[in-house]
């Protein structure tokens, strides 16, 4: 099956400062690259996502770049804000299923 | 986006007692919904894939007759927690995809979850 790993665990960052988050899979026919954002209690939400056609994609501050042939993609916050502290997670979907397999997810805590 | 309205948002209980979550896809058919288990500080763990008039399907180590789960219709899933013990206290959280051949693609909509506390 497919097997995801995100790093970092903790990211600790001053408001203004960028954050990067990157995730690693396993199955090279995944196709599907959702990022989700979750607050402490409250349902994960969806907040950028990117398909295997496409290198990069850009949404405000918020960036996500893939890499197919290293198989690793990353979520990019720039000018980060107190409110951008939650736990992020990467999620991979595999040939077109509707089932995600998540990474272990990254608490972003941004200092004002 | 669809909407998936998932109750109660926080539950209380006795140990031994039976606890039932409740899913429903509000503004859309959802013939697949997931369910998730989330310890404090980690990853959405699947537990269970709901199929609406079918059985479910479980992931590896998870207890059927622990976690009952029935699809009753294309808008509501529901997991049932038997006999629970404070080890099953968690956040419980559902998902559902968009309909098929809708233009989402593979986005989950997720149920705002459930705090279970077994005392």
């Amino acid at each position: 099956g497919e097997n995801v790993e995100q790093h970092p665990s903790t990211l600790s960052v001053q408001e203004g400062d960028s954050a990067v988050i990157k995730c690693t899979y396993s199955d090279s026919a995944s196709n599907y690259f959702p990022w989700y954002k979750q607050e402490l209690g409250k349902r994960p939400q969806l907040i950028i996502d990117i398909r295997s056609n496409v290198g990069e994609k850009k949404d405000q501050r918020i960036a996500v770049t893939l890499n197919k042939t290293a198989k690793h993609f990353s979520l990019h916050i720039t000018e980060t804000q107190p409110e951008d502290s939650a736990v992020y997670f990467c999620a991979v979907h595999s040939g077109g299923s509707y089932i995600p397999t998540f990474g272990r997810g990254t608490s972003l805590i941004v200092h004002p | 986006g669809a909407v998936v309205s998932q109750h109660p948002s926080r539950v209380i209980c006795k140990s031994g007692t039976s606890v039932k979550i409740e899913c429903r896809s509000l503004d859309f058919q959802a013939t697949t919904m997931f369910w998730y288990r989330q310890f404090p500080k980690k990853s959405l763990m699947l537990m269970a894939t709901s199929n609406e008039g079918s059985k479910a399907t479980y992931e590896q180590g998870v207890e059927k007759d622990k976690f009952l789960i029935n699809h009753a219709s294309l808008t509501l899933s529901t997991l049932t927690v038997t006999s629970a013990h404070p080890e099953d206290s968690s956040f419980y959280i559902c998902s559902a995809p968009p309909p098929v051949g809708g233009r989402e693609g593979n986005i989950q909509y997720f149920g705002a979850g459930t705090r279970l506390s077994v005392l």
